[in-house]
């Protein structure tokens, strides 16, 4: 079956500092992959998606690359802000049939940010 | 601009009693979806429904039914409610089922079974 691996958290970074957060993943097929942002006391939100492979996604200063030969889909961004401390989550739609919009979710990372 | 609204926003239920959670969204999407979040475990699909009139089990339906009363509204139902059911609930949508469809999320549901 298909799976997700987040690395593990919790991730504590100082304002400004350099973020990876990494992601792999199980698959048939060509799976569309995704990452979602949890900020407290809400629901996820879409982050950024890429759709084939090498393709890259970013939104707001985060990017992630689909690498299909090494499985992954790490999350960067050059420099955090306070703002950015929330959950986040690596995710994959596979192809084929009618379960594109069924995700499978990795466990999620906690990422602090400090001034 | 609602999106989607989940209620109640917390609900505490001792062991065997039973709840029903709702979900709208007025977005007209076609497809439906109920996840579970756990510590350590990320969301897990409950059920879904790929458009009105269909629902289908998704990685973890046991202890749970379904209900699409039409296009907007999507219900979780508890028949007999168990401490392992102590979770976050999310309702989420999408327009369809293409390629990369975005999910659209519920604010969530605190449940605890006591």
């Amino acid at each position: 079956g298909n799976s997700v691996t987040q690395m593990e958290g919790p991730v504590t970074l100082s304002e400004e500092a350099f973020l990876t957060i990494n992601c792999t993943y199980t698959a048939t097929g060509y799976p569309s992959l995704f990452w979602y942002v949890q900020y407290p006391g809400e629901g996820l939100q879409l982050l950024l998606k890429a759709t084939k492979a090498d393709d890259k996604g970013s939104n707001k200063g985060f990017e992630a690359t689909y690498r299909k030969e090494t499985t992954s889909f790490h999350l960067e961004k050059g420099s955090v802000q306070v703002s950015d401390s929330a959950v986040y989550f690596c995710a994959l739609s596979a192809d084929g049939g009618t379960s594109y919009g069924k995700l499978t979710f990795g466990q999620g990372t906690i990422l602090t940010v400090h001034p | 601009n609602a999106g989607v609204t989940q209620t109640p926003k917390f609900q505490v239920l001792k062991t065997g009693q039973s709840m029903t959670l709702q979900c709208a969204q007025d977005m007209n999407h076609n497809s439906m979806y109920w996840y579970r979040q756990d510590p350590g475990m990320g969301l897990r699909l409950i059920y879904y429904s790929a458009s009105e009139g269909t629902t289908d089990k998704g990685e973890v339906p046991n202890g749970y039914n379904v209900s699409r009363l039409n296009k907007r509204e999507f219900s979780l139902r508890l028949e007999s409610a168990a401490p392992s059911q102590t979770s976050v609930y999310f309702c989420a949508s999408t327009k369809t089922q293409g390629i990369g469809e975005k999910l659209f999320f519920g604010s969530g549901t605190q449940l605890s079974v006591l």
